[in-house]
């Protein structure tokens, strides 16, 4: 069975600009979750999905936003992108939708320049 | 507020040596608990999980001891392998759907 494929692995973006990355969860997962992890603040919960529907946020600004499509892919966005955004950007994705087992992607590694 | 804390933030054990990595959540609703390791350029890889009707669990070579009393969670590694040095970290579920809360990490170094 395969795992959570993220794309892109890395990626270069300029202050100001919008990202997005994706996530392809395991199949037959329907929860995704997105978290940053960055040296300074560990992994810190972005959002989390589940058939389509937004179920929980964490303490980011509303310029990190997300959604999960009907195959339960999801993507998360960026914008307005600040230094500080630099991140691994991590994807897991879960069978159920409370207290199960998460399942983790290679991230996507962001450097705003 | 939530958190998840490591006392020890490096350990350094030798080739064949049993490893005990702890760690202390704050959540006394908390009811699942997760430890990962992850390896440098790579996502967190999932260990063994416990949940909090549990005071322990075994997997191959590793075991996970939840004491709720005082909100304490260990990883014990079995005979421990090159191959076992990353970063762990544990993970806290506080009810939240699939939201967890990640400790800070401890890395395990192994000298063969």
């Amino acid at each position: 069975k395969a795992g959570v494929t993220q794309t892109p692995r890395y990626l270069i973006k300029t202050r100001g600009q919008q990202v997005t990355l994706s996530c392809s969860p395991i199949s037959g997962h329907r929860s995704v979750s997105w978290y940053q992890q960055t040296p300074g603040q560990g992994l810190q919960f972005l959002f989390e999905y589940f058939s389509e529907t937004q179920r929980n946020k964490g303490n980011f600004p509303g310029r990190f936003s997300g959604r999960q499509f009907s195959n339960s892919r999801s993507e998360m966005n960026v914008s307005t992108l600040e230094l500080g955004d630099s991140a691994l950007y991590l994807c897991a994705s879960s069978f159920r939708d409370l207290g199960t087992e998460a399942f983790f992607g290679q991230g996507t590694r962001l450097t705003v320049v | 507020g939530e958190s998840v804390g490591l006392h020890l933030p490096t350990l350094s054990v030798q080739e064949g040596d049993n490893s005990i990595i702890n760690c202390a959540y704050s959540n006394s609703a908390s009811d699942y608990f997760i430890w990962y390791k992850q390896e440098s350029g790579k996502g967190p890889q999932f260990i063994i999980d416990i949940r909090s009707n549990m005071d322990k669990r075994q997997g191959q070579r590793v075991t996970v001891l939840l004491n709720k009393t005082v909100k304490h969670l260990s990883l014990q590694i079995a005979a421990t392998q090159p191959g076992d040095s990353a970063v762990y970290f544990c993970a806290e579920n506080p009810g939240d759907f699939q939201k967890l809360v990640f400790g800070t990490g401890t890395r395990l170094l192994v000298s063969p």
